[in-house]
C-alpha cells in the first residue's frame, strides 16, 4: 500500500471557514514536509517539521511527536488564494528520497 | 532573487526526438533533484545529485540522463522521447541530502505528440 496517505482527496470550502488536512504514514517518519501546488504548477514549501508544530499566518502544521505516524495541516479563515493541491511528503524509502502523498485538492468558494 | 529556476516552461515535441531541460538554483544548496509529476499529479523522484555526485537513481528508462556541471546546475536530457514521457518535470534543491527540506522550481511541462 501507499506509504504516505493523504485525506481527504478533495475538499470544497467557503471563504472564512477552517479546515484540516491529514497525512498518515505506514511507518514512523523522521520528518514531514507540506507543499501547496498552485494553478500554474509551482510547488511551494509550506512547512518542514521534524517534530511539534509550526505556524505561519493562517496555516498551522503539527507532526505527531510520539509515534511519528501522522501530520496535520490546519487552514484557518480560508481565502480564495488558498485554493490548490496540498501535498505532504516524507522520507520513507531512506534518508535521501522523498515520497509524496497523492494530494488533497482544495477549492475555496466565495 | 534566490530560488530554483527551470527552463523551458513548456515543450512540445514528437516521439523519438531528444529534449533537454535546464535547472539552476541560487540558494547555495549542494543537492539537486529531478521529479516527474504525471497526469494524475503523482510525484516521483527520478534522480538526485550531491556536489555533482549521483546519489539517487530510481527505476528510470535509460533514455533519461541527468547532467550536473556544478552543484548549482542539474539538467535533464531525454534521448528519444516516448508518449509516456509527457508529464511535468520538477527540479528541486536542498542543503544536504539526508532528511533535508527541499525547495522546488516551477516545473517544465513536456508534451510528446
Amino acid at each position: 500500500g501507499d506509504q504516505v496517505e493523504q485525506s481527504p482527496s478533495a475538499l470544497s470550502l467557503h471563504e472564512g471557514t477552517d479546515s484540516a488536512l491529514r497525512c498518515n504514514f505506514t511507518t514512523t517518519m523522521r520528518s514531514v514536509q507540506w507543499f501547496r501546488q498552485n494553478s500554474r504548477g509551482s510547488l511551494i514549501s509550506l512547512f518542514y517539521l521534524a517534530s511539534g508544530t509550526k505556524e505561519n499566518g493562517r496555516l498551522k502544521s503539527a507532526f505527531d511527536s510520539k509515534e511519528r505516524r501522522y501530520s496535520t495541516l490546519h487552514i484557518r479563515d480560508a481565502q480564495l488564494e488558498d485554493s490548490g493541491t496540498y501535498f505532504c511528503a516524507a522520507y520513507t524509502g531512506g534518508a535521501d528520497r522523498l515520497t509524496f502523498g497523492k494530494g488533497t485538492q482544495l477549492i475555496i468558494q466565495p | 532573487e534566490t530560488a530554483v529556476f527551470q527552463t523551458p516552461n513548456y515543450h512540445v515535441t514528437q516521439v523519438g526526438n531528444e529534449v533537454s531541460f535546464n535547472c539552476k538554483q541560487t540558494l547555495g544548496h549542494d543537492t539537486m533533484y529531478w521529479y516527474k509529476q504525471d497526469s494524475k499529479k503523482l510525484l516521483k523522484i527520478m534522480f538526485s545529485y550531491n556536489n555533482k555526485q549521483l546519489i539517487v537513481n530510481e527505476t528510470v528508462p535509460r533514455r533519461f540522463s541527468p547532467q550536473s556541471s556544478d552543484k548549482a546546475h542539474l539538467n535533464l536530457r531525454i534521448k528519444s522521447v516516448e508518449p509516456e514521457d509527457s508529464a511535468v518535470y520538477l527540479c528541486a534543491s536542498s542543503w544536504g541530502h539526508n532528511y533535508a527540506e527541499q525547495f522546488f522550481g516551477p516545473g517544465t511541462r513536456l508534451t510528446v505528440l
